[in-house]
């Protein structure tokens, strides 16, 4: 099993310009996460997908994120215009089912840096 | 959400138990307590869950204290692949049961 599957793994780009991150969830697992980490605020959970649609996006933080997943092997982040404060690591997950205990499956990260 | 304290950091020899300490005085009845890590550079990863019972896995160990205030989760034998971040977190077995709310957890150092 590939595990979850990020790209890019790192991304640097000038404030203002769109950044597109894309996950590939385990194959069978029907839930997706997108996460933020930094060192001020932690792993913060930024939106959920079950079965390909979103049931809380309460953690986006603003209209310049947005989110989707066409299909159940892919999904997108998308941050446009792009700040400096966006600057942080992003983590997709995905889970069987919404049931609960199902553990969550961490993708390795994607490192944006917005100069 | 109910919230979980743990230390900050801790320190381990490799070869011996670590036994990291999570309090959860506010726990709900329907709150499971997972234990997640995260390695340098890597995204968090699962190590177990148990509500009231001890629970054993090939990772570590989950003991619960009868009053479920407190857990512990026992790595036997420390390696230094084991050092991390640990985080304890609660999930509630109904609602918006799918949420991992992470805190800032325990820097587990491992010294050779």
């Amino acid at each position: 099993d590939a595990g979850v599957i990020q790209s890019p793994r790192h991304e640097v780009t000038e404030m203002g310009q769109e950044v597109t991150l894309r996950c590939k969830p385990i194959s069978g697992h029907n839930s997706l996460f997108w996460y933020r980490q930094t060192m001020m605020r932690g792993l913060e959970l930024l939106i959920y997908f079950n079965n390909n649609v979103p049931i809380d996006d309460s953690g986006m933080p603003e209209d310049r994120f947005s989110a989707k997943m066409p299909n159940a092997s892919f999904s997108t982040l998308k941050i446009q215009p792009s700040e400096p404060r966006d600057s942080a690591v992003y983590f997709c997950a995905s889970s069987r089912g919404g049931a609960f205990g199902n553990e969550q499956f961490f993708g390795p990260g994607t490192r944006l840096t917005v100069l | 959400d109910a919230k979980t304290t743990q230390p900050n950091s801790m320190e381990s020899n490799e070869e011996e138990p670590v036994h990291l300490p999570c309090n959860h005085s506010t726990i709900s009845g329907t709150d499971y307590i997972h234990w997640y890590r995260q390695l340098p550079s890597q995204g968090p990863e699962y190590v177990i869950h148990g509500l009231t019972s001890n629970v054993n896995n090939r990772m570590a160990s989950l003991a619960i204290a009868e009053d479920r205030k407190s857990s512990t989760l026992i790595l036997h034998r420390a390696t230094l692949r084991d050092a991390a971040v640990y985080y304890c977190i609660l999930r509630d077995i109904g609602g918006s049961n799918y949420k991992l709310t992470f805190g800032k957890g325990t820097l587990l150092t491992v010294n050779p």
